[in-house]
């Protein structure tokens, strides 16, 4: 298997313009997670999915971020209207369910830069 | 809610000094327990992980971490570092509470530099 599948790797944007992330878990994997990770924040679970359902996004910091998972080997995060306090490195991630392994395996992250 | 902490920001060892990363969690149930390490420019990889049977945990690349379950900690071990181990460490604790759901926790991240 491939991994856990990111685009793009890098995003660099406009403030106020829409950016949206991608994302390809591991097949057979039924949970996904998006993370948000910056200097000062360091680790910050977002939201993650179980069979394609969302299940916990308390972590999904405003109403600008939504997520979405229309089938089990694809999600998206966006972000509408982008501000520069977005600019981080955003990692999917995904696991088995934690009742059988739970160890979740990273994707290369996308480096979001907005100006 | 669940918390964990790690206890050092920054650690900085020269090559061949021995290694111990604190991390404590905040949980009453059964919790899974993980180490992940980020080298620099990378993305997080799983370095060991412990879910029950013998609370020492042996990983990749030499390193170990003991469950102490009275103390709630999870520290990591390494005999002797090497300056290639220079890296973010995170501790994370997953807790299953049913019906598809479960409480996840990455502790603040631990950097530890090995100078030559």
């Amino acid at each position: 298997d491939a991994g856990v599948i990111q685009s793009p790797r890098h995003e660099v944007t406009e403030m106020g313009q829409e950016v949206t992330l991608r994302c390809k878990p591991i097949s057979g994997h039924d949970y996904l997670f998006w993370y948000r990770q910056t200097m000062m924040r360091g680790l910050e679970l977002l939201i993650y999915f179980n069979n394609n359902v969302p299940i916990d996004d308390s972590g999904m910091p405003e109403d600008r971020f939504s997520a979405k998972m229309p089938n089990a080997s694809f999600s998206t995060l966006k972000i509408q209207p982008s501000e520069p306090r977005d600019s981080a490195v955003y990692f999917c991630a995904s696991s088995f369910s934690p009742t059988s392994s739970g160890t979740q395996y990273f994707g290369p992250g996308t480096r979001l830069l907005v100006l | 809610a669940q918390s964990v902490s790690q206890h050092n920001h920054h650690v900085i060892l020269s090559e061949a000094a021995s290694l111990e990363l604190g991390c404590n969690y905040s949980y009453g149930g059964t919790v899974n327990l993980f180490w992940y390490v980020q080298y620099p420019g990378q993305h997080l990889q799983l370095l060991l992980k412990y879910f029950s049977g013998d609370p020492l945990v042996k990983g990749i690349k030499g390193f170990e971490a003991e469950f102490i379950k009275s103390k709630f900690s999870f520290n990591l071990r390494k005999p002797s570092v090497q300056w290639s181990d220079t890296a973010e460490y995170f501790c994370a604790v997953t807790a299953y509470s049913g019906a598809g759901s479960y409480q996840l926790t990455f502790g603040k991240g631990t950097k530890l530099s090995v100078i030559p």
